[in-house]
């Protein structure tokens, strides 16, 4: 089945600096990826669609200049969470689905956990 | 307002019995369900998934069953065992040419077999 890689499976930052995480499918190309963050206990929350070629589509409540999408190419979309603080401490999901295949599952990558201290 | 819901939070169940978890909807948009295995600190895994058009779907120790008319779907997992232990979502979806719409998640419920 498709694949999609997500790169660094964990990071420590210091408050205030920026953290990318980048997501690729392998053997697909995703015209959309999508960004989920998931907190303790809680479910998985859609935070943008990351559309390639154009900007990325935001949820509610998600600030854009914080968390900034760049979908440069069909297999790679980058989440860069900028001047991090501890509350953007959680575990960051990136998944796909395959267009060639219409209606079918998506595929996650392996996750970031990202620690600001 | 939650779109998916997973009412039970966790389940406990032995070795060799049935698991059985649910999911309620409220979107009647939804036309596509999934669900997901997810351990600590990894991506969600697909398990299996049903279109709108089929009350059931079958894959070796796991079923999905889809009540449309109740807005509520059910995964069956016989015999358990304890590998299976894991937080499992439920996910929903409607249907676009390009399938590239998001899923939207339940919250999830931690099954966990005791052997």
């Amino acid at each position: 089945g498709a694949v999609v890689s997500q790169h660094p499976s964990r990071v420590i930052c210091k408050s205030g600096t920026s953290v990318k995480i980048e997501c690729r499918s392998l053997d697909f190309q995703a015209t959309t990826m999508f960004w989920y963050r998931q907190f303790p206990k809680k479910s998985l929350m859609l935070m943008a669609t990351s559309n390639e070629g154009s900007k990325a589509t935001y949820e509610q409540g998600v600030e854009k200049d914080k968390f900034l999408i760049n979908h440069a190419s069909l297999t790679l979309s980058t989440l860069t969470v900028t001047s991090a603080h501890p509350e953007d401490s959680s575990f960051y999901i990136c998944s796909a689905r395959d267009p060639g295949q219409g209606l079918t599952e998506a595929f996650f990558g392996q996750g970031t956990r990202l620690t600001v201290v | 307002d939650q779109q998916v819901k997973q009412n039970s939070p966790s389940l406990s169940v032995q070795e060799g019995r049935i698991s059985i978890l649910n999911c309620d909807y409220t979107n009647s948009m939804f036309d596509y369900f999934l669900w997901y295995k997810k351990y600590p600190a990894e991506g969600p895994t697909f398990l299996i998934s049903i279109s709108s058009i089929k009350d059931k779907n079958e894959d070796g120790r796991f079923t999905v069953f889809l009540n449309k008319s109740a807005k509520h779907l059910s995964l069956h997992i016989v015999p358990s065992q304890p590998g299976d232990s894991a937080v499992y979502f439920c996910a929903a979806s409607d249907f676009t040419v390009s399938g590239n719409t998001p899923l939207v998640f339940g919250k999830g419920t931690r099954l966990s077999v005791i052997a």
